[in-house]
């Protein structure tokens, strides 16, 4: 798991709330990026960040938000307009020569 | 289209027995080549990392190679172990763009005793 913690582990959440999963790193890493893994799926990219105040939109956006205040922290908000949020959620950071390092994950489940 | 295919979906050995992941990939430009262990419930764990000049690494009883001219890259797991038993994830870097990180979906791994 590297220098990457992810907070919670697991999270609940009832339809129509906004949840934000913690993404945190110590590796002084400038690339940050978040993942969806859904089963028998390869990882599908949310949103990633290059320095900090800046981000983009990844292959499947729609429903999330993020934002990269400081240089060790990219927390993801899932919005109630995410259709279909139950899934395992991965956060990486990679240095500039794209060496990736990845979280231990959130198990989101929407009640 | 920049694509990276993994076979076989899942497999099933004894235990002590050595098996090969394959996978194949289309990125271009290229620019180097992860293999992952991702075990249940946790996140991707870097195995190998090659670059094109590079035709084959070693992590203790993993060997991966690379054929850069074919596109294709192999995982070698020698007297697998119980805790083998996981999924391996190819990942393809590209040389150019601002997002560089091409996924397969994964060989699923279950090493029985």
């Amino acid at each position: 798991d590297g220098g990457i913690t992810q907070s919670p582990k697991y999270l609940f959440r009832k339809e129509g709330q906004n949840v934000t999963l913690s993404c945190e790193q110590n590796l002084n890493h400038d690339a940050m990026y978040w993942y969806r893994q859904d089963p028998g799926q390869g990882l599908r990219l949310i949103y990633y960040s290059q320095i900090v105040n800046d981000f983009q939109k990844g292959d499947i956006a729609e429903g999330y938000s993020v934002s990269r205040e400081k240089k060790e922290s990219f927390p993801l908000t899932v919005t109630s307009a995410q259709k279909n949020p139950t899934a395992f959620y991965l956060c990486a950071s990679s240095t500039a020569q794209r060496e990736e390092s990845f979280g231990p994950g959130t198990r989101l489940t929407v009640l | 289209k920049n694509q990276v295919e993994q076979s076989p979906q899942s497999l099933i050995i004894l235990e002590g027995k050595n098996c090969t992941l394959q996978c194949n990939y289309t990125v271009s430009p290229f620019s180097n080549l992860r293999w992952y262990k991702q075990d249940t419930g946790r996140g991707p764990v870097s195995l190998t990392i090659m670059t094109f000049s590079e035709n084959t690494k070693s992590n203790g009883r993993y060997t991966a190679t690379l054929d850069a001219d074919t596109k294709q890259s192999s995982l070698h797991i020698t007297a697998s172990q119980l805790s083998d038993s996981a999924s391996y994830i190819c990942v393809v870097s590209k040389g150019s763009g601002t997002y560089k990180y091409i996924f397969g979906t994964g060989t699923r791994l279950k090493v029985l005793a």
